[in-house]
């Protein structure tokens, strides 16, 4: 079945430097990126997220990127602030083959802003 | 317009007890998804369903049951309640129909704990 993989596990950065999280899918059916932000004791919330038919999208600080040939996709996060520490999710979907919306979600990373 | 609700918020449940997880939206979202999350890790699946009537297991079903006899409501019941269950199980809905996936939004959780 599908499998979502996500790296790093942790991340740890100085306030005002760029974070990066990667990850990569095996269902190269996928069409649906979204990326998720948990911050401590509270519910995911959706960030940004792609779909196949573009490479790269952006809002504000944050943009994510999509290689679907390698199968894989990125979340940047540039001059990161305190604020930005929290759990983040990568998903993917499918909407072929009887589309149910389900989402199949990464690990998670970390990341850990120092002021 | 409150999204997705979810009560209760907390729970301690005693081995074998049986309890309901209630989950309402009223963002006439066709899907709607259970989730658990075990501390330090992602999301599982536990059970999806596509509209009212239909309901389907997700990745890690084992001990619960779901119905969803209105758009708006999507019960999750555990019926004997082991350790194994502690958790906290979060709710989702999506606009998603069967062309195009949409952005899944969650509930603030309800955090299980079995003794």
């Amino acid at each position: 079945g599908e499998n979502v993989e996500q790296h790093p596990s942790t991340l740890s950065v100085q306030e005002g430097d760029s974070a990066v999280i990667k990850c990569t899918y095996s269902d190269s059916a996928s069409n649906y990126f979204p990326w998720y932000k948990q911050e401590l004791g509270k519910r995911p919330q959706l960030i940004i997220d792609i779909r196949s038919n573009v490479g790269e999208k952006k809002d504000q600080r944050i943009a994510v990127t999509l290689n679907k040939t390698a199968k894989h996709f990125s979340l940047h996060i540039t001059e990161t602030q305190p604020e930005d520490s929290a759990v983040y999710f990568c998903a993917a979907s499918s909407s072929f083959s009887g589309n149910t919306g389900k989402l199949i979600f990464g690990q998670g990373t970390t990341l850990q802003v120092k002021p | 317009n409150a999204g997705v609700t979810q009560t209760p918020k907390f729970r301690i449940l005693k081995i074998g007890q049986s309890m309901t997880l209630q989950c309402t939206q009223d963002m006439n979202h066709n899907y709607m998804y259970w989730y658990r999350q075990d501390p330090g890790m992602g999301l599982k699946l536990i059970y999806y369903s596509v509209g009212a009537g239909i309901t389907d297991k997700g990745e890690v079903p084992n001990g619960y049951n779901v119905s969803r006899s209105t758009t708006e409501d999507f019960p999750l019941r555990l019926e004997l309640a082991a350790p194994s269950q502690t958790s906290v199980y979060f709710c989702a809905s999506s606009s998603g129909t069967g062309l195009s996936n949409q952005p899944q939004h969650f509930g603030d959780g309800t955090r299980l704990s079995i003794l």
